[in-house]
């Protein structure tokens, strides 16, 4: 079984300023996939980046980078240089090696202020 | 290239009653997966089709049930509606590659509400 914790419910920051996002991960498969999706509110699940268990660095994509730290099962996202646009709801998921499918946290919403 | 789409946005339907949502894969994708968010929650799968064949299904009962055309457009159907399926279905499509890497592109959803 897969399974994706997010701890916080919801986080704030100003704009400009780095924030970090929580996901700490459960799974017995050897190698794996993590993900985060961004879902503003019209609803619309939008891919920000990917990080697979064997990569030998932490995967950025622009603003957007991931933590990883295997040992500890978790694939934090950070997000520099805040702006109001990324005010959102924030997923973690994962895909195992038996797995076609995605698994989702329940997610974190970020507030981004002025 | 087309991204994914759903139709309709917003249905509303009576305790009991049957409802099918449709969701167009994006161009080039053999795979579609369907998922239910409900309220403050992410993504529960629900099952996946590929190249007509459904082949993962998530912990949902019968009465969700889909089908996969063969230009791999989809449609979700449930029936005997409860209270509790109302929620936010989504639609991923993909490329169907056997690789961890295999993103999912998310159509916008549709807000199924059931009274």
């Amino acid at each position: 079984a897969q399974k994706i914790t997010q701890t916080q419910p919801g986080m704030f920051v100003q704009e400009k300023e780095a924030v970090t996002l929580d996901c700490t991960y459960d799974t017995s498969d050897p190698s794996y996939g993590l993900f985060w999706y961004k879902q503003p509110s019209s609803g619309e699940m939008i891919f920000l980046i990917y990080q697979g268990s064997y990569d030998q660095q932490n995967a950025t994509e622009g603003r957007y980078s991931l933590n990883f730290q295997k040992a500890r099962k978790s694939a934090n996202l950070v997000i520099s240089a805040s702006q109001l646009g990324d005010s959102a709801m924030y997923f973690c998921a994962m895909r195992g090696s038996g797995y076609s499918t995605l698994t989702f946290g329940k997610g974190t919403m970020l507030l981004v202020s002025p | 290239e087309t991204g994914v789409t759903q139709s309709p946005t917003h249905l509303i339907k009576t305790r009991g009653q049957q409802v099918t949502l449709r969701c167009s894969s994006q161009s080039g994708h053999n795979t579609v997966s369907w998922y239910q968010q409900a309220l403050g929650q992410g993504p529960q799968f629900i099952f996946q089709y590929y190249r007509e064949e459904e082949n993962g299904r998530g912990n949902f009962p019968p009465r969700f049930s889909g089908l996969q055309f063969p230009n791999y457009s989809s449609e979700l159907n449930v029936n005997a509606l409860e209270l509790d399926d109302s929620a936010l279905y989504l639609c991923a499509s993909s490329s169907g590659q056997d690789s961890l890497r295999d993103e999912q592109y998310f159509g916008p959803g549709t807000r199924l509400t059931v009274t």
